[in-house]
């Protein structure tokens, strides 16, 4: 069975400062990886998304992660953080089928 | 991009009523929504997956009977939280998924949510 581990349940960074959010999975079979945000009251927004091809992945708002096979992971990273930034962020995995397992999140914390 | 919308945004009813919550996917079908429940600080929690005309498939510990899903057409899906208790009151998620042909790459879009308090 998959599963997904987020390192970190709080991340604190200074605004311009990199941003750097951990996940592992678990997987028997190729995954699918995905990272959301989500504002306070509000539901996810995809930021980016692993299928298959470039291992590097950019998404929005200045946002990428890098999947790892042999370190099974899928950081989210972004070179210099904004204050628009501090929210929820979820990873997530899905192989093949419709389910979509999600890590227990890590809110980001951006200080001015 | 696709949006997928709920209503009402928030809830709030008394211990013992029934509360409809809806999902719809304003500009794509969805042949499979998805509700999710979120409570605070955590993660969200899948508690059933709908496929459009057929019934809801519920996740492991998920009463059927007290949450109840209708999937009628391909852009609506409902969730029914029948005689609702305290302990119901969480945030509801859905997602829709848009069909692109291959399972694992199809993007799921995530409603607003809506809060649901029961006193």
């Amino acid at each position: 069975a998959q599963s997904v581990t987020q390192l970190g349940s709080h991340v604190s960074v200074s605004e311009g400062a990199l941003v750097l959010l951990r996940c592992n999975y678990s997987s028997s079979v190729p995954p699918y990886l995905f990272w959301y945000v989500q504002y306070p009251n509000q539901g996810l927004q995809l930021l980016l998304k692993y299928t298959t091809g470039a291992t590097l992945v950019k998404g929005i708002n200045g946002f990428e992660a890098e999947f790892k096979k042999s370190e099974t992971s899928f950081h989210l990273t972004k070179p210099s953080a904004h204050m628009s930034d501090a929210a929820e962020y979820f990873c997530a995995v899905k192989t093949g089928g419709f389910k979509t397992i999600f890590g227990a999140g890590t809110r980001l914390f951006v200080k001015a | 991009g696709a949006v997928v919308s709920q209503h009402p945004s928030r809830v709030i009813c008394k211990s013992g009523t029934s509360v409809k919550i809806e999902c719809r996917s304003l500009d794509f079908q969805a042949t499979t929504m998805f509700w999710y429940r979120q409570f605070p600080k955590q993660s969200l929690m899948l508690m059933a997956t709908s496929n459009e005309g057929s019934k809801a498939t519920y996740e492991q510990g998920v009463e059927k009977d007290k949450f109840l899903i209708n999937h009628a057409s391909l852009t609506l899906s409902t969730l029914t939280v029948t005689s609702a208790h305290p302990e119901d009151s969480s945030f509801y998620i859905c997602s829709a998924r848009e069909a692109t042909g291959t399972k694992g790459t199809d993007t799921q879009y995530f409603g607003p949510g809506t809060r649901l308090t029961v006193l």
